[in-house]
């Protein structure tokens, strides 16, 4: 059973760097593509990005400028990192398997950017 | 950009009962790249249906997706206590990918 989990501070200052790491166990990290999203609290979701294995990527337009996905397949792991953080960044963040409909999510870390 | 509509907003009914929760696009989609979700508080979305109709692995045959072009829907027969959760639609046929704002499905 292919699982993942998300981890990163969950206190994030105005204008730094937001940085998670997705963790996939039970399956490799290889031939498939990885995405994260967002949901604001108490709002819908937002679709960040994707990633394949072999480094290609895809963002979000309105995220793009400030947007890396990255992919470490020796530790069977994946990244993202926002940059320029404000207080509308805050949210709970989801990875997950596939590069378009998501069959394993993540549980979703919160996110605060706050000072 | 494509914008997807859910209606309704919030949808009331008695366990047992059937749902129909629709998904309109702003632009035609290709049927392959429209998916289902049911999201519970505090939990991750789970896929439902993919391809438009297709279910995903280990999701009952009440719950069935139709449509075409702009108009699909998601319809959940017989429902059950556990159905009662958030329902986003979400399309990948265009970049950006985005959901429909959802529908909550709530116990009458």
């Amino acid at each position: 059973q292919v699982q993942l989990q998300e981890s990163g501070p969950g206190l994030v200052k105005p204008s730094e760097t937001l940085s998670l790491t997705c963790s996939v166990s039970g399956g490799s990290i290889s031939g498939i593509y990885w995405s994260w999203f967002r949901q604001p609290p108490g709002k819908g979701l937002e679709w960040i990005g994707y990633i394949h294995y072999s480094g290609s990527t895809k963002y979000n337009p309105s995220l793009e400028s400030r947007v890396t996905i990255s992919v470490d397949t020796s530790k069977n792991q994946f990244s993202l990192m926002l940059s320029s953080v404000t207080a509308a960044d805050t949210a709970v963040y989801f990875c997950g398997r596939g590069g378009w409909s998501i069959d394993y999510w993540g549980r979703g870390t919160l996110v605060t950017v706050s000072s | 950009e494509i914008v997807l509509t859910q209606s309704p907003g919030t949808l009331s009914l008695s366990a047992g009962e059937g749902a129909t929760l629709s998904c309109r696009a702003s632009h035609s989609i290709d049927s392959k790249y429209l998916a289902w979700y049911q999201q519970k508080p505090g939990q991750a979305p789970r896929l439902l249906i993919s391809g438009t109709s297709g279910r995903a692995t280990g999701i009952p045959d009440r719950f069935s997706g139709s449509g075409s072009g702009t108009d699909f829907t998601l319809t959940i027969s017989r429902l059950e206590p556990e159905d009662f959760a958030v329902y986003y639609c979400q399309q990948y046929g265009g970049s950006p990918y985005s959901f429909g704002q959802g529908t909550r499905l709530e116990i009458k």
